[in-house]
């Protein structure tokens, strides 16, 4: 079945260090994007893209880098720069970038503070 | 620009009906509509375009007002399945990044 996987499921960062978020998809959808949501909060873009090698910066992408090497790979890097990166966070694609197109999420992940 | 759902949060029966809004200050060329479940990834429920025609899945229906500044989401009937937060979802006017709106928590009660 197609599908987003996300990886891990929860994780666990120590000061200062920076952490990698895993998102693959097999929809051969070509828009990815990653959202924060904060307990009892919506969810609020960080970056997406929609092409392989192009990316923008959503409402909050400081202290987040991404990367689109590849059509089915979108990795979320929290860096130590993002000072408060207790969120869940949740990968999402789309065929295309236009509003017609719904937007299928993976299962998301929790990241906590050390 | 982020739009405004209402209510924040509504608690029904099961079978009783609910609305809930999504508003926005300027006109909404689509709109999608996502449920979400507690400790879950939202699941999209349908799409309501431009020009206005009223979708609709399961016994949920959603449509556009008049100025298209507000889309409105029909939960006929309701079940306890309903029961989850429900977000709208559209693009933030002038850009091509895709906005989500506030949220509203719905509860169905047996």
């Amino acid at each position: 079945d197609g599908g987003i996987t996300q990886s891990p499921k929860y994780l666990f960062r120590k000061e200062g260090q920076n952490v990698t978020l895993s998102c693959e998809q097999n929809l051969n959808h070509d828009a990815m994007y990653w959202y924060r949501q904060d307990p009892g909060q919506g969810l609020r873009l960080i970056y997406y893209s929609q092409i392989v090698n192009d990316f923008q910066k959503g409402d909050i992408a400081e202290g987040y880098s991404v990367s689109r090497e590849k059509k089915e790979s979108f990795p979320l890097t929290v860096t130590s720069a993002q000072k408060n990166p207790t969120a869940f966070y949740l990968c999402a694609s789309s065929i295309g970038q236009g509003w017609d197109q719904p937007q299928h999420f993976g299962d998301g992940t929790r990241l906590s503070i050390l | 620009q982020q739009p405004v759902q209402s209510p924040q949060a509504v608690i029904l029966r099961e079978g009783e009906d609910a609305v809930i809004n999504c508003s926005s200050s300027k006109a909404l060329y689509s709109v999608h509509w996502y449920r979400q479940k507690h400790g879950e990834a939202p699941v999209f429920l349908m799409i309501l375009l431009k020009g206005g025609e009223q979708m609709r899945h399961e016994k949920i229906s959603a449509s556009f007002n008049e100025k298209k500044q507000q889309s409105s989401l029909y939960l006929t009937a309701s079940q306890l399945s309903y029961s989850g937060t429900y977000f709208c979802g559209t693009e933030s006017s002038g850009t091509y990044k895709y906005i989500f709106g506030t949220g509203t928590r719905l509860k169905v009660l047996a």
